[in-house]
C-alpha cells in the first residue's frame, strides 16, 4: 500500500513568488494534517482536514497560507506570496477516522524562500 | 497549550556507548509516540506509549512513560552508526475530532565509529 506522499521534494523559490504544495494521504484515510518544521525547531502543527473540512486552522500562520482538500482526496497548500520566514519542511499526514489512529507522515517538502 | 520540550537537542555519542534523550510535555495526553526521520525521508513512528509505566523495546533502542511525572526517555544502549538520525517525541490529545500532534525540537544524534 502506498504511504503519504508528498509534491515536490524541495522548491526554492523567490519572496513575493507563488507556491503550491500537494500532499497525498494514503487511500481511505479521512484525516489530513500539516505541519511545518521552520529553522531546525519543533514541528508544528498548521491544520486539519476531516475529509474536506477544516476541523482545526488553528496553527495556519497568516492569510497567506490557503490550504484545500476538494473532494476529500490530496491536499494543496498554497503559500502567497512567499516570505523568507517560510522556509522550512513542509509535513503531511494522514489517519484512519474519527478516534484514536496513528498518523502517517509524508516525507515532507523542503521550502526555501530567498 | 500544550508544550513539549526534548533535550538534548544535538548528541554525538560513540559507538558501543549509551545515552537517553528526555522529553518532558506541559499537560495531560492520550499518547506519547516516538519517531525517528533519516534525511529527506517520511517521520517513521518507532514507540507509541499509552499508559503511566509503558516502556516498549526494540532493538538497541527503549522507550519509557511516567504520566505522573509528564516525562519520556528514549534510551540508547550501545550504539551503532545505524542509529544516526533525528528523533522526535510528539504528544497527542484526541477529541472527538481525532489528535493533532505536539513535537519536541527533535534531537540530532550522530553515532560516531
Amino acid at each position: 500500500e502506498a504511504g503519504v506522499t508528498q509534491f515536490p521534494s524541495h522548491s526554492v523559490i523567490e519572496k513575493g513568488q507563488t507556491v503550491t504544495l500537494r500532499c497525498d494521504p494514503i487511500s481511505g484515510h479521512d484525516n489530513l494534517y500539516w505541519y511545518r518544521r521552520v529553522m531546525g525547531k519543533e514541528i508544528k502543527f498548521l491544520l486539519h482536514f476531516v475529509k474536506e473540512s477544516k476541523q482545526d486552522e488553528s496553527g495556519m500562520p497568516n492569510n497567506r497560507f490557503l490550504a484545500e482538500r476538494t473532494g476529500g482526496t490530496y491536499s494543496t497548500l498554497k503559500v502567497q506570496p512567499a516570505e523568507l520566514e517560510d522556509s522550512g519542511v513542509y509535513f503531511c499526514a494522514s489517519s484512519q477516522g474519527r478516534g484514536a489512529y496513528e498518523q502517517y507522515f509524508g516525507p515532507g517538502t523542503r521550502l526555501t524562500v530567498t | 497549550e500544550l508544550k513539549v520540550e526534548q533535550n538534548p537537542l544535538f548528541l554525538s555519542m560513540q559507538e558501543g556507548k549509551n545515552y537517553t534523550i528526555y522529553c518532558n510535555y506541559s499537560t495531560t495526553s492520550d499518547r506519547l509516540y516516538w519517531y525517528r526521520q533519516d534525511p529527506g525521508k517520511s517521520l517513521e513512528s518507532l514507540f507509541v506509549l499509552l499508559s503511566n509505566g509503558a516502556v516498549k523495546q526494540e532493538g538497541r533502542l527503549m522507550a519509557s512513560l511516567d504520566t505522573k511525572a509528564r516525562l519520556s526517555t528514549l534510551h540508547i544502549t550501545a550504539a551503532v552508526h545505524d542509529l544516526s538520525a533525528t528523533y522526535f517525541c510528539a504528544v497527542v490529545f484526541y477529541n472527538t475530532n481525532a489528535g493533532k500532534s505536539t513535537f519536541g525540537d527533535g534531537t540530532t544524534l550522530t553515532v560516531k565509529p
